[in-house]
């Protein structure tokens, strides 16, 4: 079962800033947290991964509680085309550790 | 840089019949996944490949399902016999070393009539 907790579907309003939120209050100290989206009828896309830290990179930000025991995916400045389902993974640093994928969120920016 | 490659995008198959997947993964990768992603769920993973050796195959069906990565760079996913209850999309991933990102191919839309 996926470690990671998220709302079903959540909408934004086209240029406003995109926060969706997930749970993952059994993490471990050795597990990172990652975003992927899945735009229709693509494969998952590799958004951004943390493990304490904030993250910032050019598709989107990673707010860490200092609990570690749920996160912040922010896209600053949704446009249409942010439209996708969002999943939330907690995954181990080890090579042997697979992804499991829940059922995300379905993120409708609306125009 | 090329992404993930897979073929065909789409296959309509009665069931019991047989179907065969193709991944040509990022050149370099050592790390291959199969995946199974039923409509509204999230991607399931099947196989994971380290260079041609299984690393899991713990949710792959086996008695219906195969997968082979023998020279250490593509890979075939197999069917036979199909199910109804295998109508699904079929992703491939890789990665650098299976630390590293996933990257995933558009996968292949499955329907078993």
């Amino acid at each position: 079962d996926a470690k990671t907790t998220q709302p079903p579907s959540m909408d934004c309003a086209e240029g406003r800033a995109a926060n969706l939120p997930c749970n993952h209050s059994t993490i471990s100290g050795n597990e990172y947290v990652y975003w992927y989206r899945q735009i229709h009828s693509q494969g998952p896309q590799y958004i951004i991964h943390g493990l304490k830290n904030n993250e910032t990179n050019e598709m989107a930000s990673l707010i860490i509680t200092e609990d570690r025991k749920s996160s912040t995916l922010i896209l600053p400045h949704a446009t249409l085309r942010d439209t996708a389902v969002y999943y939330c993974i907690v995954r181990a640093v080890n090579r042997d550790d697979k992804i499991i994928f829940g059922k995300g969120t379905r993120l409708h920016i609306l125009p | 840089e090329a992404g993930v490659a897979q073929s065909p995008r789409y296959k309509i198959i009665e069931k019991r019949q047989s179907v065969a997947f193709w991944c040509n993964p990022i050149s370099g990768h050592a790390t291959l996944y199969w995946y199974q992603q039923i409509l509204g769920q999230g991607p399931k993973l099947l196989i994971q490949f380290q260079n041609n050796g299984v690393v899991d195959d713990s949710q792959l069906p086996k008695d219906r399902f195969s997968a082979e990565r023998l020279k250490g760079v593509d890979s075939t996913l197999k069917i036979q016999p199909a199910k109804l209850e295998d109508s699904a999309v079929y992703l491939c991933a890789s990665s650098p070393q299976g630390l590293e990102t996933q990257y995933f191919g558009p996968g292949t839309r499955l329907l078993v009539l």
